[in-house]
């Protein structure tokens, strides 16, 4: 089964809104990534993060890589229509381990 | 730089046959990683491959299987296909093994009938 959660499990905002949503963990993770899936398509790697307290921006998005290890957060800022999507959360607990998914934060933004 | 493709894109099977799906990785990437994507269970890891050795296999019945050649396109096999198999299939491609920064193919939606 699914080791990681993600809060919330959907989001409906206006656009230019900020959003949060996280990524939690019973378990230590070396690994964190995240990712935006739209309809028809693969994921797409937004930001990969390696270390503890690690703060890496995309553009309008940035993620955290949580300092005990068990969790991650990801922002976007002024949200805009084409940042409707899924956005899943993955980790991996090794470097020899497979990459684990969350279940996702469906993200739909009101024009 | 061409994506990773994956072949075909959409798939309709019976109870009880097998399937064979394709995928290209980007040029120079030698790790494809499989995953099988549903409503209910989201995305979940089948196996990697890197250089036409299994590296890394997920909790899936033998009934799935898969191999890379030396070109690093791979193919997944499933046989004896059951409802539940009903999926999104999805590739992924990564230069180096484990596949920390992966890039996904759009996938074969696979329907058993």
């Amino acid at each position: 089964g699914q080791q990681l959660n993600q809060s919330p499990q959907s989001m409906f905002i206006q656009e230019g809104e900020d959003v949060s949503m996280n990524c939690t963990s019973s378990s230590i993770f070396n690994t964190w990534l995240w990712y935006k899936q739209d309809p028809g398509e693969g994921p797409v790697l937004l930001i990969a993060l390696y270390k503890a307290g690690e703060l890496t921006s995309n553009g309008r998005l940035t993620a955290q890589f949580g300092i005990t290890r068990k969790d991650s957060f990801l922002n976007i800022s002024a949200s805009i229509p084409s940042d409707v999507g899924i956005y899943f959360c993955a980790g991996l607990r090794t470097s020899y381990d497979k990459v684990i998914f969350g279940p996702g934060t469906s993200l739909s933004v009101i024009p | 730089k061409a994506g990773v493709t994956q072949t075909p894109r959409y798939l309709i099977k019976t109870r009880g046959q097998q399937v064979t799906l394709s995928c290209s990785p980007i040029s120079g990437h030698r790790s494809v990683s499989w995953y099988q994507q549903t409503p209910g269970q989201g995305l979940q890891f089948l196996f990697e491959y890197f250089s036409e050795t299994q590296r890394n296999k997920g909790n899936f019945p033998g009934r799935f299987s898969g191999r890379q050649f030396s070109n690093s396109r791979s193919e997944m096999n499933v046989s004896t296909l059951e409802l539940g198999d009903s999926a999104l299939y999805l590739c992924a491609s990564s230069l180096r093994a484990l596949n920390t920064e992966a890039f996904f193919g759009q996938g074969t939606r696979l329907t058993v009938v």
